[in-house]
């Protein structure tokens, strides 16, 4: 079935690193691919999205490319803040499932000063 | 600004009280509205879908008397957790997705925190 598998946390990082937070996914057809973000005690916020591939998403200094050849949807970002701490969960959606959410396990983030 | 509003966002309360959760779609027409549980340090799970007018679709394994989900306007999706007990503890998410946008993403509720006594 539909799947999303997502690097295990937590990663911790002092500030001003380069992250990455690796995300491959298994789905039959062309799914759209997310990222949110799960401030403690919060709901989710759509970080950056993706519709099809090669899209690049982009947002608050994260990047994530839409890689079908090795159905990737990585998260990247050059230089982390102490505010970046948080829950990131990348996600897809196929049309042909009316637009339901399939979520990886999640990534918790926590970044030192 | 937020386009999905959830209420209340915490509630705690005695073991067999039934206790209603709403969800409003802020500036759109919402005619889906998906329910989520959330444990902790753990990813969502789908809990069901809210249809507007019609009744919902429950994922498997979730008890539809037990979460009881009223979708009666465009713009607000109930969820209901009848005679909870401290295993219905839980971070309880809505999220709302604009129409006709099958492909698109869906926009969330802040959450809700359950805690049963």
């Amino acid at each position: 079935g539909d799947s999303v598998t997502q690097m295990e946390g937590p990663v911790t990082l002092s500030e001003e690193a380069f992250l990455t937070i690796n995300c491959t996914y298994t789905a039959t057809g062309y799914p759209s691919l997310f990222w949110y973000v799960q401030y403690p005690g919060e709901g989710l916020q759509l970080l950056l999205k993706a519709t099809k591939a090669d899209d690049k998403g982009s947002n608050k200094g994260f990047e994530a490319t839409y890689r079908k050849e090795t159905t990737s949807f990585h998260l990247e970002k050059g230089s982390v803040q102490v505010s970046d701490s948080a829950v990131y969960f990348c996600a897809l959606t196929l049309m042909r499932q009316g637009g339901k959410l399939i979520f990886g396990q999640g990534t918790e983030l926590s970044v030192k000063p | 600004g937020a386009v999905v509003s959830q209420h209340p966002s915490r509630v705690i309360c005695k073991s067999g009280t039934s206790v209603k959760i709403e969800c409003r779609s802020l500036d759109f027409q919402a005619t889906t509205m998906f329910w989520y549980r959330q444990f902790p340090k753990q990813s969502l799970m789908l809990m069901a879908t809210s249809n507007e007018g019609s009744k919902a679709t429950y994922e498997q394994g979730v008890e539809k008397d037990k979460f009881l989900i009223n979708h009666a306007s465009l713009t607000l999706s109930t969820l209901t957790v009848t005679s909870a007990h401290p295993e219905d503890s839980s971070f309880y998410i809505c999220s709302a997705r604009y129409p006709g946008q099958g492909n698109q993403p869906q926009h969330f509720g802040d959450g809700t925190r359950l805690s049963i006594l």
